[in-house]
């Protein structure tokens, strides 16, 4: 399996609070990509990144923001948190962008 | 706007039947296409990649890719209990990040 984890695995918070996700790879892959998945609406991207200190937006990145400050490490940050972010969350990585992805076991994220 | 498209289902198989799912795009520019398995509560995970027209075949599993039709399928032969999940296509066209579609249910029934 490839080396993905993702933490952490569930949290609970409130609204307004910041919450920043971690994505720690150790297959060296450039890419890394975070999802939501909501019911009925699939697997959205929220932010990629093709190296470091190169990201760009997916289709639903308002409201997160991103960083990669090493090749292995993609962060997912809500700066204040709302309801309508609850969601799992999984991070995903492949070797291009046109490569398969491998995906995390997903983060469960739950705002009160 | 790309879209991938897939029947939600559930598409519900007998035990040993043929399952076919099937999954539409609309980037004509698309390039390498993919087919993810979920389990309920689980991560997708690879399962089958094309990128050139035809069949390509890995044990009990079937792609199939119609670039003119816009059209990728996936057949899984003898179906069992345990193939029994949600799955995904992705397509990747000229932007090379893959879009994916909502997922087909599959229930394999005794």
């Amino acid at each position: 399996d490839a080396g993905i984890t993702q933490s952490p695995r569930h949290k609970v918070t409130e609204t307004g609070t910041p919450v920043t996700l971690r994505c720690h790879q150790t297959e060296n892959h450039r890419y890394m990509y975070w999802y939501r998945q909501d019911p009925g609406h699939g697997l959205r991207l929220i932010h990629y990144s093709y190296g470091v200190k190169d990201t760009d937006k997916g289709e639903v990145s308002d409201g997160y923001s991103v960083s990669r400050s090493k090749t292995e490490d993609f962060l997912l940050t809500l700066e204040s948190a709302t309801s309508s972010q609850t969601s799992v969350y999984f991070c995903a990585i492949s070797e291009a962008g046109d490569q398969p992805q491998h995906f995390g076991d997903g983060t469960r994220l739950s705002i009160l | 706007q790309k879209e991938v498209e897939q029947n939600s289902g559930p598409l519900s198989v007998p035990e040993g039947a043929i399952a076919s799912l099937n999954c539409t795009y609309s980037d004509r520019g698309s390039q390498s296409f993919f087919w993810y398995r979920q389990y309920s509560g689980k991560s997708p995970e690879l399962i089958m990649f094309i990128y050139s027209n035809g069949d390509k075949e890995d044990g009990r599993f079937t792609a199939q890719l119609n670039k003119a039709s816009q059209y990728v399928s996936l057949l899984i032969r003898d179906s069992q209990p345990s193939d029994s999940a949600t799955y995904l296509c992705a397509v990747s066209g000229g932007s090379y990040i893959p879009t994916f579609g909502r997922g087909t249910s599959l229930i394999v029934h005794p």
